[in-house]
């Protein structure tokens, strides 16, 4: 079993939707917990970093943490066609150098 | 502001050509990694240097050499490519290594082995 897993997709959805990404994992002991986007042809993107459980906003992204669960979730409100995109989930339990990532989600918004 | 910066973008090799991917970054950071992301595998960690002067082997390090230049580069050498190193590779970086601080990627280079 892999420690992190994804959703690969692709998620097709018009624009003005809201999105949901997960991820679930099976370490118990991760503690932090990363989503980076991945433009075509470009290298993954740090959008989002929580610590622990709860919601984190920024602008129209929204992170959520559930540990009880192992389950954590990126939500798009509003989604543009600039959103389209692969998302990937990453998470550390603040072992050194140890950093675990799904295989992406593929989201295409269209307009 | 360039953050983490690789060369080249693109590179075609002939099976046991050998190249070497360079990697550098402005942010100050400490622990520095080289990752192959290929279609349904997601991102795989190569190797990694935790800091200046030290290097350690990752999930697939077989077939490839890495050098800490200094803080600022990391290098990956492949002596003699082979086909199954077809990937895109991308260099990152973090403050310390650990999940209080994330990394942060350069924009690969798409590697070609025939």
């Amino acid at each position: 079993q892999k420690e992190v897993e994804q959703d690969p997709g692709p998620l097709s959805v018009p624009e003005g939707a809201i999105v949901s990404l997960n991820c679930t994992y099976s370490n118990s002991a991760f503690q932090y917990f990363m989503w980076y986007r991945q433009y075509s042809r470009k290298g993954p993107e740090l959008l989002m970093y929580t610590y622990s459980s709860g919601n984190k906003e920024d602008g129209r992204f929204t992170a959520q943490v559930d540990k009880s669960s192992k389950y954590i979730s990126l939500f798009i409100r509003d989604s543009q066609p600039s959103d389209s995109a692969t998302y990937l989930c990453a998470m550390n339990g603040n072992n050194f150098n140890k950093f675990y990532f799904g295989s992406g989600t593929k989201l295409n918004v269209k307009p | 502001n360039a953050g983490v910066t690789q060369t080249p973008k693109f590179q075609v090799l002939k099976t046991g050509q050998s190249m070497t991917l360079q990697c550098a970054q402005d942010m100050n950071h400490n622990s520095m990694y080289w990752y192959r992301q290929d279609p349904g595998m997601g991102l795989r960690l190569i190797y990694y240097s935790a800091s200046e002067g030290t290097t350690d082997k990752g999930e697939v390090p077989n077939g490839y050499n890495v050098s800490r230049l200094n803080k600022r580069e990391f290098s990956l050498r492949l002596e003699s490519a082979a086909p199954s190193q077809t990937s895109v590779y991308f260099c990152a970086s973090s403050f310390s290594g650990t999940g209080d601080s994330p990394l942060h990627f350069g924009n690969g280079t798409r590697l070609t082995v025939t």
